[in-house]
């Protein structure tokens, strides 16, 4: 089954503990990104990488760090966490068409930063 | 990517079809319109995408007009399990930076 998977699904932390968000794709797909949704401001990408070893800042890239090292794996790194962070994280991958892909989502991470 | 513009809210009984309409004023000549579904604390869902006319595929149909600067999501005899949120983007897609840009979206609640 195709799918994005990600892990944890709930995460509660503390101010300045790393963690990392992982993130899996079945599917050979290029293109990979993360997303934060907050209330009031939909959903905004923090990184995007569109393939091994190439990632890029999205709109809200501050607090965080990504690696792809693998095409299949694209974690999300918080090296010092802090509550402003707390949020709900979608990790999401999509194919090289361009136009006229679409795009595939994980379930999300609920994270919760005190 | 254009900016879209969709009703907030919409509620439906069961069995009727519902029609949500998205306009976007600004869309280019390249540009695909996607609808994605969102339930509760769940990542989006791609329903369709089109570029012009109708498409229609398992689980809804979109319409186009000629002008494009506006489409339709029409979801025949909805049940309880479609009340989410659905949101309409228009743009090149997600291949080059895989962002996409969502809006509000329409939260759509179907009562029984």
């Amino acid at each position: 089954e195709a799918q994005v998977t990600q892990n944890p699904r709930y995460l509660i932390t503390v101010t300045g503990k790393k963690l990392t968000v992982t993130c899996s794709q079945n599917m050979n797909h290029e293109y990979m990104s993360w997303y934060r949704q907050d209330p009031g401001l939909g959903l905004r990408q923090i990184y995007y990488s569109m393939n091994v070893e190439v990632t890029d800042k999205g709109d809200v890239p501050e607090g965080y760090k990504v690696s792809r090292k693998e095409k299949r794996n694209f974690p999300l790194i918080l090296e010092s966490p802090s509550p402003n962070q707390t949020s709900l994280y979608f990790c999401a991958s999509s194919t090289d068409r361009g136009r006229d892909t679409e795009a595939f989502f994980g379930q999300g991470t609920r994270l919760t930063v005190v | 990517l254009a900016k879209t513009t969709q009703p907030i809210s919409m509620d439906s009984y069961e069995g009727q079809e519902v029609n949500i309409t998205c306009s976007h004023n600004n869309i280019a000549t390249n540009d695909y319109i996607t609808w994605y579904q969102q339930f509760p604390s769940q990542g989006p869902r791609f329903i369709i995408q089109g570029y012009k006319t109708k498409v229609t595929n398992e689980v809804a149909s979109l319409f186009i007009p000629a002008d494009r600067k506006s489409s339709t999501l029409s979801l025949p005899r909805v049940s309880l399990s479609d009340t989410a949120v659905y949101y309409c983007l228009v743009g090149e897609g997600p291949g080059n930076t895989g962002k996409l840009i969502f809006g509000q979206g329409t939260t759509l609640q179907v009562k029984p």
